[in-house]
């Protein structure tokens, strides 16, 4: 049973820039939220997907948007990218916008 | 809005003593869940625990339990016999329902539990 995967691990922008993440959620799950979690911080909740839709958003600016897939994958695009767009991007993934996520391992930017 | 705390950032306990990490929470709703999950070096969020708000009883999971005070908006999970492979990041977690779903989490900033050998 797969859980959740991203990708990439990592990836090196600079300012200015734009970049799409990728998440698959775990097997049995229709529902992907994406966090953004700053060095020392707990997760930021950006937005959580279900039936292609964004459903919930949260205190994150216009330059972050993302789309669902019809096989429930995710991504989730940042443009106009800045130095405070540095991060790990987390996705995590529910059953039916269920309250129990399961996260994957997440991916590192870092905007030069 | 609700918001997430913890109180704690470090915490350090011998292996196989037992830990308590503290962590209260603010929310209008009567609907929400709780979490504790752990964040290894490796920097995947695993769940540890949760905790339905309308369940009196508190959760365990094998070494892991909670103390619930839901009158007092706390929330603390408590590690017996602590395990060198038990020392991560922990997060506090809240989850409410609203608009006919769940919305995201809501973290508080973390405690680093250090495992003494």
């Amino acid at each position: 049973d797969a859980g959740v995967t991203q990708s990439p691990t990592h990836l090196i922008k600079t300012r200015g820039q734009q970049v799409t993440l990728r998440c698959s959620p775990k097997s049995g799950h229709d529902t992907v939220s994406w966090y953004q979690q700053a060095l020392g911080q707990g997760p930021q909740f950006i937005f959580q997907y279900y039936e292609e839709e964004e459903r919930q958003r949260g205190n994150f600016p216009d330059r972050f948007s993302g789309h669902q897939f019809p096989n429930y994958s995710s991504e989730l695009n940042v443009n106009a990218l800045l130095l405070g767009d540095s991060a790990l991007y987390l996705c995590a993934s529910s059953f039916s916008r269920g309250e129990t996520q399961y996260f994957g391992p997440g991916t590192r930017l870092l905007v030069l | 809005a609700q918001t997430v705390t913890q109180s704690q950032p470090e915490m350090s306990v011998q292996e196989a003593e037992t830990v308590t990490l503290s962590c209260t929470y603010d929310t209008s709703e009567s609907d929400y869940y709780l979490f504790w999950y752990k964040q290894p070096p490796s920097r995947q969020m695993i769940l540890v625990i949760r905790q339905e708000a309308y369940k009196q009883q508190n959760a365990t999971e094998n070494r892991f339990s909670v103390n619930f005070q839901k009158a007092a908006k706390s929330f603390s999970l408590k590690i017996s016999d602590s395990q060198l492979g038990d020392a991560a990041m922990y997060f506090c977690a809240c989850h409410m329902y609203s608009g006919g779903g769940a919305d995201g989490l809501t973290f508080g900033k973390g405690t680093h539990l250090i495992i003494q050998p």
